[in-house]
């Protein structure tokens, strides 16, 4: 299958600082990104959808001014997370998709926020 | 929102045994995805059956849907201590290009 390439793999930052993960899709166009959170032990809640040069859609709950979702080209997407605070580490997990095809997962980064 | 509920939440079996997980969804889907996850690791897709389809095999993985009933089935033959992992269904619905959205998932635990 396609290659989706999400970095880093973990990151451990402090309180009050911003982190951004990277999603790229490495073979083919991501016309559609998505973003997912995962706490331990729980599924996978989708936070935003992503279309290449559009504003993301966030879903309920969601603050977009906390996790700022940047779609730039067809290959690349990215999650900043704001102003981090304990209570945001979980295991963050992209998806790309070219039109309506498969959608292929990246290998998820694990925030923790001491 | 969530979509997807699998049952049971949890299951444990013998090495060899066979492994049934379920799921049942709430709206029209275009197709519906199970994936596997190893504990704090990425997503591995494991098969797709689309909305016309009745059943789908890939090797020892045999999938079932039932559009009237908005069900599904994943069955794990003869299984192995390295399929313990924890098993999400994920649908597509129809409208558009809209995102996986996943079920709570079943953490399968084959014990050698």
């Amino acid at each position: 299958g396609a290659v989706v390439s999400q970095h880093p793999s973990w990151v451990i930052c402090k309180s009050g600082t911003s982190v951004k993960i990277e999603c790229r899709s490495l073979d083919f166009q991501a016309t559609t990104m998505f973003w997912y959170r995962q706490f331990p032990k729980q599924s996978l809640m989708l936070m935003a959808t992503s279309n290449e040069g559009s504003k993301a859609t966030y879903e309920q709950g969601v603050e977009k001014d906390k996790f700022l979702i940047n779609h730039a080209s067809l290959t690349l997407s990215t999650l900043t997370v704001t102003s981090a605070h304990p209570e945001d580490s979980s295991f963050y997990i992209c998806s790309a998709r070219q039109d309506t095809r498969e959608a292929f997962f990246g290998q998820g980064t694990r925030l923790t926020v001491v | 929102s969530q979509q997807g509920e699998e049952d049971p939440q949890a299951l444990s079996i013998q090495e060899g045994e066979n492994a049934t997980m379920n799921c049942s969804y709430k709206t029209s889907i275009n197709n519906l995805q199970w994936y596997r996850q190893n504990s704090g690791r990425g997503l591995v897709h494991l098969i797709l059956i689309r909305s016309n389809e009745r059943e789908k095999h890939s090797g020892r993985l045999r999938v079932t849907l039932d559009t009237s009933k908005k069900s599904s089935s994943l069955l794990i033959t003869a299984s192995r201590a390295a399929d313990t992992a924890s098993y999400f269904c994920a649908t597509v619905r129809n409208s558009g290009n809209t995102p996986l959205v996943f079920g709570k998932g079943t953490r399968l635990s084959v014990i050698a």
